[in-house]
């Protein structure tokens, strides 16, 4: 069946450094594939996306490439803010059921 | 964007009550809703689907006499857990669908049955 497998958290980083946290999928057919954020207190909210393989989703200066041949989305930041620390979730949707299925989670901790 | 409202946040109950947990969608009309679980460390867990006026689809394993589900307008869906036991405790969260797979997600019901 369709999973999502990303690294257990919590990350802890200083402000500035570069984050990344793995996210691997096993899925049938071709998924979506999309990053959640969700900030203390608040519902998830996306962050990021991408639909076909090596599309780049990008925003707030986060990245992720959809790579087909390791089925990998590995979030990326090149300098973190202290803002930026929430929970980070990876999830894929399988076309035209609009149902996600979610990792586990990678709690992101940034110091000043 | 769209904003989903979840209550309550918290919720702490004997063993043998039920109780409802509300997602409302504050400023779009939602045709489909979705409920999750989370136990901690663990994915966030698909449990059913809620089309409005129709009766949810729940997923395999999820006894759908024990999570009552309604969404009986476009921008309100309910969850009740029906005599809740200690193993029900658990994070709820319900998200919408917009469009063009979007979802917006509510905040979350964290239950707590002693």
């Amino acid at each position: 069946g369709n999973s999502v497998t990303q690294m257990e958290g919590p990350v802890t980083l200083s402000e500035e450094a570069f984050l990344t946290i793995n996210c691997t999928y096993t899925a049938t057919g071709y998924p979506s594939l999309f990053w959640y954020v969700q900030y203390p207190g608040e519902g998830l909210q996306l962050l990021l996306k991408a639909t076909k393989a090596d599309d780049k989703g990008s925003n707030k200066g986060f990245e992720a490439t959809y790579r087909k041949e390791t089925t990998s989305f590995h979030l990326e930041k090149g300098s973190v803010q202290v803002s930026d620390s929430a929970v980070y979730f990876c999830a894929l949707s399988t076309s035209g059921t609009y149902k996600y299925i979610f990792g586990t989670g990678t709690r992101l901790k940034v110091l000043a | 964007g769209a904003v989903v409202s979840q209550h309550p946040s918290r919720v702490i109950c004997k063993s043998g009550t039920s109780v409802k947990i509300e997602c409302r969608s504050l400023d779009f009309q939602a045709t489909t809703m979705f409920w999750y679980r989370q136990f901690p460390k663990q994915s966030l867990m698909l449990m059913a689907t809620s089309n409005e006026g129709s009766k949810a689809t729940y997923e395999q394993g999820v006894e759908k006499d024990k999570f009552l589900i309604n969404h009986a307008s476009l921008t309100l869906s309910t969850l009740t857990v029906t005599s809740a036991h200690p193993e029900d405790s658990s994070f709820y969260i319900c998200s919408a669908r917009v469009q063009d797979e979007k979802l917006f997600f509510g905040s979350g019901t964290q239950l707590s049955v002693l």
